[in-house]
């Protein structure tokens, strides 16, 4: 079966441009999480979506970042008036429920540079 | 708050030697942890996970991890390095009543042929 897939693989962008960023998670899974990934923080926890439930959004760095998730499935990440800060790669992770014991899958990232 | 820490940043050994890569957590109770690859371009791939019982778990590629109550460890090994063992490794704890893994920064295997 198809795993994770995340849109684009890659992104280049000017500072102060609107970016959105698309996860599609394994069919069936009602857990989406997002990470970033990045140089100097390494990988972190920014948002959690479970079922129709309100998301978790403690891990967002600011308000410029918001997430939603359609129907349960797709999910997209949108980062407004993008700064070089922002620059990382963004992973989006999924499970078929939210409880700890659950594997979360991994997609390919999308690689987000901010010029 | 959960924590890991991995000290080491880059490691480089020799096709066919062992491997040991460290890893250290902090959290009030028993948590659930994880070692990730990350091949370059890739997202991360479960090698092997720790959640109760046995406290030596097998995973895949070969790979095995101890879990240490005594000494907060869940340390990564491998009895023999394959070249395409080169990658990035990812030890993450999450909590039993936590959904979010946090991880550790990583550490960077490189294999000398």
């Amino acid at each position: 079966g198809a795993g994770v897939s995340q849109s684009p693989s890659n992104k280049v962008t000017e500072k102060g441009k609107d970016v959105e960023l698309r996860c599609d998670p394994i069919s069936g899974h009602t857990a989406l999480y997002w990470y970033r990934q990045s140089l100097g923080q390494g990988l972190e926890f920014l948002i959690y979506f479970q079922g129709n439930s309100a998301p978790d959004k403690s891990g967002l760095p600011s308000d410029r970042f918001s997430a939603e998730r359609t129907g349960g499935s797709v999910s997209t990440l949108t980062i407004q008036r993008t700064q070089q800060e922002d620059s990382a790669v963004y992973l989006c992770a999924s499970s078929l429920y939210g409880s700890a014991n659950n594997e979360q899958f991994f997609g390919p990232g999308t690689r987000l540079t901010v010029l | 708050a959960q924590s890991v820490t991995q000290p080491d940043i880059h490691i480089t050994v020799s096709e066919g030697a062992s491997l040991e890569l460290r890893c250290n957590y902090s959290y009030g109770a028993t948590p659930y942890l994880f070692w990730y690859v990350q091949s370059p371009g890739q997202g991360l791939q479960l090698l092997l996970k720790y959640f109760s019982g046995d406290t030596l778990v097998q995973g895949i590629k070969g790979f095995e991890a101890e879990f240490k109550r005594s000494q907060s460890s869940f340390n990564l090994r491998k009895p023999s390095v394959h070249w395409s063992d080169a990658a990035e490794y990812f030890c993450a704890v999450r909590g039993a009543g936590s959904y979010q893994l946090t991880f550790g920064k990583g550490t960077k295997l490189s294999v000398i042929p």
